[in-house]
């Protein structure tokens, strides 16, 4: 099992520039969540998925940023304009939401810094 | 406010000591789930317990669900433990997302 999998590991991008992040939950995973971690603000949710449906995206600025889960095995994160105050790392997890209990693991982020 | 509050902030131990981590939050939680990231590092799931009290290896959790409190309990801490552990809550049965308190920065002297 190589856990969830999130590339790339570091992205560069210069103000205005599109950035997109991918996920590979773990195979067997009906969950995939998206979050967003800074020093200042912490770990923050972004959205999920059930079943590659968009389940809620209450965390996600409306403006420029989409996800999207086309099948069981991927979801991207894009970031349209990309700005300074975007910059942070995001980490993407998955879970088996099994009832009665499940629980998140996570991937080992990508770490966006926009200049 | 903030819904997930973990105390302390920091922790300063001696090898061998034994540490107490806390996490209140402001609803009832659904589910609760312990994390550790070493520095730069990933999240690692710990223990997922939404009530009652589990145990692995050098780690106990215990959950008062009325009383919205989570414990972490690390036995005879070794210097690889340093690092932050953060409690994670559902509020809603079935919610999906994880709402994380600040975490405690453990560091663990030899």
């Amino acid at each position: 099992n190589a856990g969830v999998i999130q590339t790339p590991r570091h992205k560069v991008t210069g103000k205005g520039q599109e950035a997109t992040l991918w996920c590979e939950p773990i195979s067997g995973h009906s969950a995939v969540f998206w979050y967003r971690q800074t020093i200042v603000q912490g770990l923050e949710f972004l959205t999920y998925f059930r079943n590659q449906a968009p389940i809620d995206d209450s965390g996600m600025p409306k403006e420029r940023f989409s996800a999207q889960m086309p099948n069981q095995s991927h979801s991207t994160l894009k970031i349209q304009s990309t700005q300074p105050q975007d910059s942070a790392v995001y980490l993407c997890a998955s879970s088996s939401w099994d009832w009665g209990g499940y629980e998140q693991y996570f991937g080992p982020g990508t770490r966006l810094t926009v200049l | 406010g903030q819904q997930v509050q973990q105390s302390p902030a920091s922790l300063v131990l001696q090898e061998g000591e034994n540490a107490e981590l806390q996490c209140n939050f402001s609803s009832t939680a659904t589910q609760l789930q312990w994390f550790y990231q070493s520095p730069g590092g990933s999240l690692v799931s710990l223990l997922s317990n939404p009530s009652g009290t589990k145990h692995t290896g050098r780690l106990t959790s215990t959950t008062v669900t009325k009383e919205r409190r989570s414990s972490l309990h690390i036995s005879s801490s070794q210097t690889t433990d340093s690092g932050t552990y953060l409690c994670a809550i559902e509020m809603n049965y079935n919610q999906g997302k994880l709402i994380f308190g600040q975490g405690t920065k453990l560091s663990i002297k030899p």
